[in-house]
């Protein structure tokens, strides 16, 4: 069983709101990630961390911003949600490289109306 | 970068029959191949991996064969079960290797 959280699981926001989705892990690994899943379930990097004060943007763009504070935390802010950011958003973390494997939470299905 | 293509988008057998995921990768140094297996409402879970100094691995009913030579990888699942229905995605580490690229997943059914 993965030691990884992810909350809330669903949030129904309207749009112009601020929105924090968490994400902790107790396993102690350097490395997290943000996967955006798509209704066709592929899932899009939108942003990685090799640990604390380390963020990086992923290969899909996105309008949503990480920050790495604390090795177990990895929290992604959407300062004013859209429609278009309605999607399930999957945290994950890795020992080290990307050699290895990584684990996932539970997701947050997002809906912007 | 690197690129993972993964077939079929979709696969329906019948309850005891074989089923057979293919992936192929553009990379020649990816190094490390995880298959996940992903059921509804619920993040992916790791499987089975390889990693390129073997051919092929096998943990009771599913195994991954893995050819460099043509860049390509499969999941193999025997005597398929109904709680084997999932979505099933192949990854391999992209170029920089600071994360896993995922294919585009296959959403196998199984029916009794």
């Amino acid at each position: 069983e993965a030691d990884i959280y992810q909350t809330p699981r669903y949030l129904v926001i309207g749009t112009g709101k601020k929105i924090t989705l968490e994400c902790s892990q107790t396993m102690g690994h350097d490395k997290m990630y943000w996967y955006q899943q798509d209704p066709g379930m592929e899932l899009h990097l939108i942003h990685y961390s090799y640990g604390v004060n380390s963020t990086e943007k992923g290969d899909l763009s996105s309008e949503s911003t990480v920050s790495r504070i604390r090795t177990e935390h990895f929290p992604l802010t959407l300062e004013s949600a859209r429609p278009s950011h309605t999607s399930q958003y999957l945290c994950a973390s890795s020992d080290t490289t990307a050699g290895t494997e990584a684990f996932f939470g539970q997701g947050t299905r997002l809906t912007v109306v | 970068g690197e690129n993972v293509e993964q077939h079929p988008s979709t696969l329906s057998v019948q309850e005891g029959d074989s089923a057979v995921i293919k992936c192929t990768y553009s990379d020649s140094a990816s190094n490390y191949f995880p298959w996940y297996k992903q059921e509804l409402g619920k993040g992916p879970q790791l499987i089975i991996d390889i990693r390129s100094n073997v051919g092929e691995k096998k943990d009771q009913r599913i195994a991954v064969t893995l050819n460099k030579t043509a860049k390509h990888f499969s999941l193999h699942i025997t005597e398929t079960q109904p709680e084997d229905s999932a979505v099933y995605f192949c990854a391999a580490p992209n170029q920089a290797g600071t994360a896993l690229i995922f294919g585009k997943g296959t959403t196998l059914s199984v029916s009794s």
